[in-house]
């Protein structure tokens, strides 16, 4: 199976900064990859599809690029709600997995 | 709003079968993939099988052999059957609906313990 890498695995930084996270995969996942963002408590929510395209309703803070092994998460401005674990995912290969998760915490 | 709702019981003895439903609202189980995705306690995610409206599923192999995704277009529901349960189960389950853009609309969760 396809394994994705994240790094790093903890951010620590305010509000107003940039957050870059990345995303490695262990084979070309073209660009079937997707970031999902999860904040305590809740399920996950949709953020980045095909790499680089917002969801609905995604702020355009949220930005996203990349193809076959090597993916990017930015978030410019962070906003107090931006504070949450993202995992990036695959779909280009079954199964579907994810990365083990970035953290975003207040500095 | 499409809106998913997990239901079933909170705690599955050792070598039991955990039965998970998944009701849909606010939508048409047509046309859509659904999946089970799962997260055990402060841990990441892993998805374990996906069924088409058509009634078409695929599984990950991690599970593979344990696992039954059913629908039912009558209900709106769609549901999860995992046998031989063990403490290595023990976690979130959550349903999911897959579009072209992966899953859009998930249920809120609901966890899972296995003990006897």
């Amino acid at each position: 199976e396809i394994v994705l890498t994240q790094s790093p695995a903890t951010l620590s930084l305010s509000p107003g900064e940039s957050a870059t996270l990345s995303c490695r995969a262990s084979q070309s996942v073209t660009t079937e990859l997707t970031w999902h963002q999860q904040k305590p408590g809740q399920a996950p929510r949709l953020l980045i599809h095909n790499a680089s395209f917002r969801a609905t309703g995604i702020p355009a803070r949220f930005s996203a690029s990349g193809s076959g092994t090597d993916f990017i998460l930015t978030i410019s401005r962070l906003e107090p709600e931006d504070f949450a674990v993202y995992y990036c995912q695959q779909r280009s290969k079954w199964p579907r997995t994810f990365g083990q998760g970035t953290k975003v915490e207040i500095k | 709003q499409v809106q998913l709702q997990e239901s079933g019981p909170g705690l599955v003895k050792p070598s039991e079968t955990l039965s998970l439903s998944c009701t849909v609202s606010g939508g048409s189980i047509s046309g859509y993939y659904w999946s089970w995705i799962r997260q055990p306690a402060g841990k990441g995610l892993e998805w374990i099988g996906r069924i088409h409206f058509s009634g078409y599923t695929i599984y990950n192999p991690s599970v593979e052999g344990r696992i039954t995704v059913s629908l039912d277009t009558s209900t709106n529901q769609f549901s999860l059957k995992l046998t031989s349960m063990t403490a290595a189960d023990t976690a979130i389950y959550y349903c999911a609906r897959e579009t072209n853009y992966d899953w859009d609309y998930w249920g809120q969760g609901t966890l899972v313990t296995v003990s006897s």
